[in-house]
């Protein structure tokens, strides 16, 4: 079974401008995760979708960060414009319909000059 | 809102030795904790998860313990390989709304 597949891997962009990054997670899993990992830390929630919607944003910035999963299946989470305090990781999860158990994808590093 | 504390931050133990990483929480709602390890250039990966119905839960070389009376759980390494050696997250979650992790321990098992 493949797990959950995040692209791209890497990103290199300068402050200002977008970047997108786009999960696939594993088949049959509803809910969706998107986290925030910055160096030394663990990861912080940033959005959660429970099929197409989302059912928790509150942590999602949204002056400049947006999601979207429009079939229910795989989503991008958008930065517009990035600043240099978003270089992290971003990582991406999912869970089977009523399970807690988290599959995390290996996540997108991305890096904002 | 829930706050998880994890220490130590960093630990070194010697091949063959036990690794113990601890983990408070503040919300006695939180009913699911689940350990992580996490490789480098990797997503965290799931090894254990304990319920708060459960005292204790054992999977070969790895045990958690959890004691809800006092808001902390545990991690238990026995028999430590080198390939053990990753940053350990710990976390906690009322029914998998919303987890909260830990800050991470970086375990590295000297050969």
């Amino acid at each position: 079974e493949a797990g959950v597949v995040q692209s791209p891997r890497y990103k290199i962009i300068e402050k200002k401008q977008p970047v997108a990054f786009w999960c696939n997670p594993i088949s049959g899993h509803n809910t969706l995760y998107w986290y925030l990992q910055n160096l030394g830390q663990g990861p912080e929630l940033l959005i959660r979708y429970e099929n197409e919607e989302a059912v928790d944003d509150s942590q999602l910035p949204k002056d400049r960060f947006s999601a979207e999963r429009l079939k229910g299946v795989d989503s991008t989470l958008k930065i517009q414009p990035a600043e240099l305090g978003d270089s992290a990781v971003y990582l991406c999860a999912s869970s089977l319909p009523g399970e807690d158990t988290q599959y995390f994808g290996p996540g997108t590093r991305l890096t904002v000059l | 809102g829930e706050n998880v504390e994890q220490h130590p931050s960093t630990l070194s133990v010697q091949e063959g030795d036990s690794a113990v990483i601890k983990c408070t929480y503040s919300d006695s709602a939180s009913n699911y904790f689940p350990w992580y390890k996490q490789e480098l250039g990797k997503g965290p990966q799931l090894i254990i998860d304990i319920r708060s119905n459960v005292g204790e839960k054992k999977d070969q070389r790895i045990a958690v313990t959890l004691n809800k009376t006092a808001k902390h759980f545990s991690l238990h390494i026995t028999e430590t390989q080198p390939e053990d050696s990753a940053v350990y997250f710990c976390a906690a979650s009322n029914t998998g709304n919303q987890f909260y992790f830990g800050t991470g321990t970086s375990l590295t098992v000297i050969p």
